[in-house]
């Protein structure tokens, strides 16, 4: 089946630095990937949808030149979480569209814990 | 607007009992639905979904759902829990332009 890997699965950072993560779809080609932030013991937000080949399109609030996306490739989107603040930790996951399956299903990485200190 | 609620925040179940999980949802248009399930600190995994057809639906791990249009719900079930099945379910709602609306979780335990 279609897999997801997301990496760091775990990352600690000083408040300032910028962070990136990357989602790549590893058995398939995705043009398109979606990026969720989960604060503890709440549900999934999607933040932004990731477009191979152009700009991300972000939901509102979530600021753009915070957190960059780049989905240079079918199966890679990165996730840069620019000058990082304590407020910014949280619980990044991505996901993935399986073309192949008639967009049917989302494949979900494991996420990504981020935490600035 | 589309909206998924999870009236259940948190359910406590023995071994071997019986599970439901309620689900409600919001939409204008025919819905797309799944069940997630999240274990601590992971990603998430497909349960099932209702795209359309038998409103009774199958999934992994023993798992089925049922598509209600007339009370907009889709209710997930288990006869029979695991210890293993202690975990985080989210319920979501698909839009037309593959967006997921999630729910807000129900944390399930089992005891013993």
């Amino acid at each position: 089946g279609a897999v997801v890997s997301q990496h760091p699965s775990r990352v600690i950072c000083k408040s300032g630095t910028s962070v990136k993560i990357e989602c790549r779809s590893l058995d398939f080609q995705a043009t398109t990937m979606f990026w969720y932030r989960q604060f503890p013991k709440q549900s999934l937000m999607l933040m932004a949808t990731s477009n191979e080949g152009s700009k991300a399109t972000y939901e509102q609030g979530v600021e753009k030149d915070k957190f960059l996306i780049n989905h240079a490739s079918l199966t890679l989107s990165t996730l840069t979480v620019t000058s990082a603040h304590p407020e910014d930790s949280s619980f990044y996951i991505c996901s993935a569209m399986d073309q192949s399956t008639g967009w049917d299903v989302l494949t979900f990485g494991a996420g990504s814990r981020l935490t600035v200190l | 607007a589309q909206s998924v609620t999870q009236p259940d925040i948190h359910i406590t179940v023995s071994e071997g009992a019986s599970l439901e999980l309620r689900c409600n949802y919001s939409y204008g248009a025919t819905p797309y639905l799944f069940w997630y399930v999240q274990s601590p600190g992971q990603g998430l995994q497909l349960l099932l979904k209702y795209f359309s057809g038998d409103t009774l639906v199958q999934g992994i791990k023993g798992f089925e759902a049922e598509f209600k249009r007339s009370q907009s719900s889709f209710n997930l079930r288990k006869p029979s829990v695991h210890w293993s099945d202690a975990a985080e379910y989210f319920c979501a709602l698909r839009s037309n332009d593959y967006k997921l609306s999630f729910g807000a979780g129900t944390t399930v335990t089992v005891r013993a």
